[in-house]
């Protein structure tokens, strides 16, 4: 079974400037897709960005970019510029690709971010 | 852009009362998930459908129903709720299930909020 682990409940940034938060997993499968999704406090899950795991290139989405260390399992989110609307928990997110599959996402336990003025 | 659409967004059930939550999407997808997040916890599976007319158990399965009623519709059943029940459940779908051959994401609805009294 594959588990996910975000170590920082809660992390502070201010606008303009840029935040990293952490995220490891531990999969036994080789092909598998990793996401981060927002939640607002409207409590709706917004997709942020999707990384392949059998792509050596780190996916980027505007302000968002991704850190994919495959080896250590590890997949980080940078966001740059902070806006006062990304206040919001992150989640990350792992699915599993192979053959038996079945579209489940296992999440992380989640960080609240909070951007200040 | 609906998207996906869940109802009620609020309920409050005594112990032992039933009661179904309603989930639709517009997006022609052909896979539907249930999925419940307790306090501070990620999101975990209770229920999918991979296509119309069938459905299969996740992670949490226990004390709930679901019934795929057409390709749209997605429907989840507690029969006799439970304080331990108290969560926001999220409907979500994706246009295929397996990651490996659709290369999609899931989309999320805005989440119902379930209190058990």
């Amino acid at each position: 079974a594959q588990t996910v682990t975000q170590s920082q409940p809660e992390m502070s940034v201010q606008e303009a400037e840029t935040v990293t938060l952490s995220c490891t997993y531990d999969t036994s499968e080789n092909n598998y897709y990793l996401f981060w999704y927002k939640q607002p406090p409207s409590r709706q899950m917004i997709l942020v960005i999707r990384q392949e795991a059998y792509k050596q290139q780190n996916a980027t989405e505007n302000r968002f970019s991704v850190n994919f260390q495959k080896a250590a399992k590890s997949f980080s989110l940078k966001i740059s510029d902070s806006q006062l609307g990304d206040t919001a928990m992150y989640f990350c997110a792992f699915g599993d690709a192979g053959g038996t599959s079945y579209g489940k996402l296992t999440f992380g336990q989640g960080t609240i971010l909070t951007v200040h003025p | 852009n609906a998207g996906v659409t869940q109802t009620p967004k609020f309920q409050v059930l005594k112990t032992g009362q039933s009661m179904t939550l309603q989930c639709a999407q517009d997006m022609n997808h052909n896979s539907m998930y249930w999925y419940r997040q307790d306090p501070g916890m990620g999101l975990r599976l209770i229920y999918y459908s991979a296509s119309e007319g069938t459905t299969d158990k996740g992670e949490v399965p226990n004390g709930y129903n679901v019934s795929r009623l057409n390709k749209r519709e997605f429907s989840l059943r507690l029969e006799s709720a439970a304080p331990s029940q108290t969560s926001v459940y999220f409907c979500a779908s994706s246009e295929l299930l397996h990651f490996a051959k659709s290369g999609n994401t899931i989309y999320f609805g805005e989440g119902s909020w379930l209190t058990v009294v």
